[in-house]
């Protein structure tokens, strides 16, 4: 069945780097990749997404770059700060489907 | 205030013992969804529903059953709950589903003892 894996879990930067954060997907007609943010004790939230039409999209200090021959898809976070300290889950998502398949999560840390 | 609201926040209770965790939402959604998440598997999607009366298996259903009898509720229903049930659930919901932000409850954290 369809797929996405993410890589890595566990990702530690310092204060002021970047960081990324990929996934790939398996079905080839998934055409929509949002990506959630979850801090502590909350629900995810939607960040940033992109259509498979586009291949990159920029909202501030994050980016999100998409591959479709790879079927990869990565999020780029420069500049980070201790609140992008959470957990990050990508998606891929099939128009005319109602399913969503979600990545294993992103245990983000950033040391001030 | 736009949200997705679920009760329980937090419950405890005994292999077999029925329960039922509520899902609300005041975005007049017609898209609702139950999620599952644990340690090392993220996020897996239980159940879904497109409208009332209307739902559909996600890729977990097996144990959970869901009714959508008005637009904006969609509990989720443990019959015998079993100690595999033990997770942290979450409720969503979105305008019409597919290719579109989905808004997220706030969980609720079940132990099946």
């Amino acid at each position: 069945g369809e797929n996405v894996e993410q890589h890595p879990s566990t990702l530690s930067v310092q204060e002021g780097d970047s960081a990324v954060i990929k996934c790939t997907y398996s079905d080839s007609a998934s055409n929509y990749f949002p990506w959630y943010k979850q801090e502590l004790g909350k629900g995810p939230q939607l960040i940033i997404d992109i259509r498979s039409n586009v291949g990159e999209k920029k909202d501030q200090r994050i980016a999100v770059t998409l591959n479709k021959t790879a079927k990869h898809f990565s999020l780029h976070i420069t500049e980070t700060q201790p609140e992008d300290s959470a957990v990050y889950f990508c998606a891929g998502i099939t128009s005319g489907t109602y399913k969503y398949i979600f990545g294993t999560g992103t245990r983000l840390k950033v040391l001030a | 205030e736009a949200q997705v609201t679920q009760n329980p926040r937090y419950l405890i209770t005994v292999t077999g013992k029925k329960l039922t965790v509520t899902c609300s939402q005041n975005m007049n959604h017609e898209y609702m969804s139950w999620y599952r998440q644990d340690p090392g598997l993220g996020l897996r999607q239980i159940y879904y529903s497109m409208n009332v009366e209307v739902t559909d298996k996600g890729d977990v259903p097996e144990g959970y059953k869901v009714s959508r009898k008005e637009k904006r509720n969609f509990p989720l229903i443990l019959e015998s709950p079993s100690p595999n049930q033990t997770s942290l659930y979450f409720c969503a919901s979105s305008h019409s589903g597919g290719l579109e932000t989905q808004y997220f409850g706030p969980g609720t954290r079940l132990l099946v003892l």
